[in-house]
């Protein structure tokens, strides 16, 4: 019961930005927008999380739409290294969430 | 610190027999703690989660149970394990007031 939809892979050639997509259009108010990555055989790694502004930290950026219905992490000059399936995913902080993800993006990076 | 202990990483276990991995967690007291299964080329699923001691919430029917015996520490068993056991089992925490959760390396399961 994933509430994000996200394309099931793209490509990206390397040293150039990868854009990748993400639908949320039945977010609440008080839900941020996370976005994961995973390697293969490792466990998730956190990325950049929002609410409503576009944030950016040494990792990459994420712009949430005005409506906040969806958003986009953008990793500025992709490696083959962000080779990786990225997740999406909504929740609200605090003390009892229930952290769910989809299915994810296939990023794969070519040299 | 936001460490997670989880092992074994890799585990091999015949069809029938009982399983025990256990997580165990460092860094703030009273976590949201969780354990999810990936099996191959699929997503990430999640199976239990606890917002404390002897709370545990399931999210899919299944062969597997949860336990927090105490507040750092988060058992995933099951009695007889069945082939569709097989997976990539994942631990993480999140507490008040945490920006993100953590996940652990997880245990890679082959029930043969």
């Amino acid at each position: 019961d994933a509430k994000t939809t996200q394309p099931p892979s793209m490509d990206c050639a390397e040293g150039r930005a990868a854009n990748l997509p993400c639908n949320h259009s039945t977010i609440s108010g008080n839900e941020y927008v996370y976005w994961y990555r995973q390697i293969h055989s490792q466990g998730p790694q956190y990325i950049i999380h929002g609410l409503k502004n576009n944030e950016t930290n040494e990792m990459a950026s994420l712009i949430i739409t005005e409506d906040r219905k969806s958003s986009t992490l953008i990793l500025p000059h992709a490696t083959l290294r962000d080779t990786a399936v990225y997740y999406c995913i909504v929740f609200s902080g605090g003390s009892n969430y229930k952290l769910t993800f989809g299915k994810g993006t296939l990023l794969t990076v070519n040299p | 610190s936001q460490t997670i202990h989880q092992w074994p990483a890799t585990l091999v276990q015949p069809v029938g027999s009982p399983l025990s991995l256990e997580c165990t967690v460092e860094g703030t007291s009273n976590p949201n703690l969780y354990w999810y299964r990936q099996a191959a080329g699929r997503g990430l699923q999640l199976l239990f989660y606890s917002v404390g001691i002897g709370q545990i919430s399931s999210e899919v029917p299944q062969n597997l149970s949860a336990s927090r015996p105490q507040d750092r520490q988060f058992i995933l068993s099951s009695k007889k394990l069945l082939l569709s056991d097989s997976g990539f089992y994942l631990c993480a925490r999140a507490g008040i007031g945490d920006t993100e959760a953590f996940f652990g390396q997880g245990t890679r399961l082959t029930v043969v």
